[in-house]
């Protein structure tokens, strides 16, 4: 298995433009999570999925983010309209679930806001 | 108060020797845990899970104490390659799955 599959893993825009970060994550985990890092804050975990369902969006910082999982072999997490604040490392991991299992990384989409 | 709490370094430490991290968490709900280690630019990897009898790994050992709600990782015989930031890792059943909290991180350097 090639593991967690994030694309682009680097991305400079302008503010203000859409921005779309994609996730295909392990086959056969049953969770997804995306997690934003940044040194000031860490990583701070901004929604997760089970079996393609939206579980806890209580991260998501505002209105400009979204995510959806149409189906269980990809991800999107998207910002529209992008601000300079929005700078940071979007990492993707997924996991089979349950209490112990492992949760994978994927190797994070680096975004630049300018 | 943040869900998981770290203290975030740096600890620098000559090679060989030992150190040790603690986490705090907030809930008391909390069911599994774990330690992550990240190297610099990359992603987090999965260091070991913590038991609550301890559970050791090589130079590695992991402590969980429930009623104080911390969790700890000791480090013996420090190498070079364990610089690394070390995150704690929350995991708490929600009403739909289960939710993977992460500390901020506490950075490790090994030094000569």
């Amino acid at each position: 298995d090639a593991g967690v599959i994030q694309s682009p893993r680097h991305e400079v825009t302008e503010m203000g433009q859409e921005v779309t970060l994609r996730c295909k994550p392990i086959s056969g985990h049953d969770y997804l999570f995306w997690y934003r890092q940044t040194m000031m804050r860490g990583l701070e975990l901004l929604i997760y999925f089970n079996n393609n369902v939206p579980i806890d969006d209580s991260g998501m910082p505002e209105d400009r983010f979204s995510a959806k999982m149409p189906n269980a072999s990809f991800s999107t997490l998207k910002i529209q309209p992008s601000e300079p604040r929005d700078s940071a490392v979007y990492f993707c991991a997924s996991s089979i679930g349950g209490q112990r299992t492992e949760a994978f990384f994927g190797q994070g989409t680096r975004l630049t806001v300018v | 108060r943040k869900e998981v709490e770290q203290d975030p370094g740096p600890f620098n430490v000559p090679e060989g020797a030992t150190v040790a991290f603690n986490c705090t968490y907030s809930n008391s709900a909390s069911q599994s845990f774990f330690w992550y280690r990240q190297d610099c630019r990359k992603e987090p990897k999965l260091l070991m899970s913590v038991y609550s009898s301890g559970n050791e790994d090589g130079r590695f050992t992991a402590q969980l104490n429930r009623a104080s709600q911390y969790i700890s990782l000791l480090i013996r015989d420090s190498k070079l390659s364990d610089s690394a930031t070390y995150l704690c890792v929350v995991n708490r059943v929600t009403g739909g799955g289960n939710k993977l909290t992460f500390g901020t991180g506490t950075q490790l350097k090994v030094e000569l």
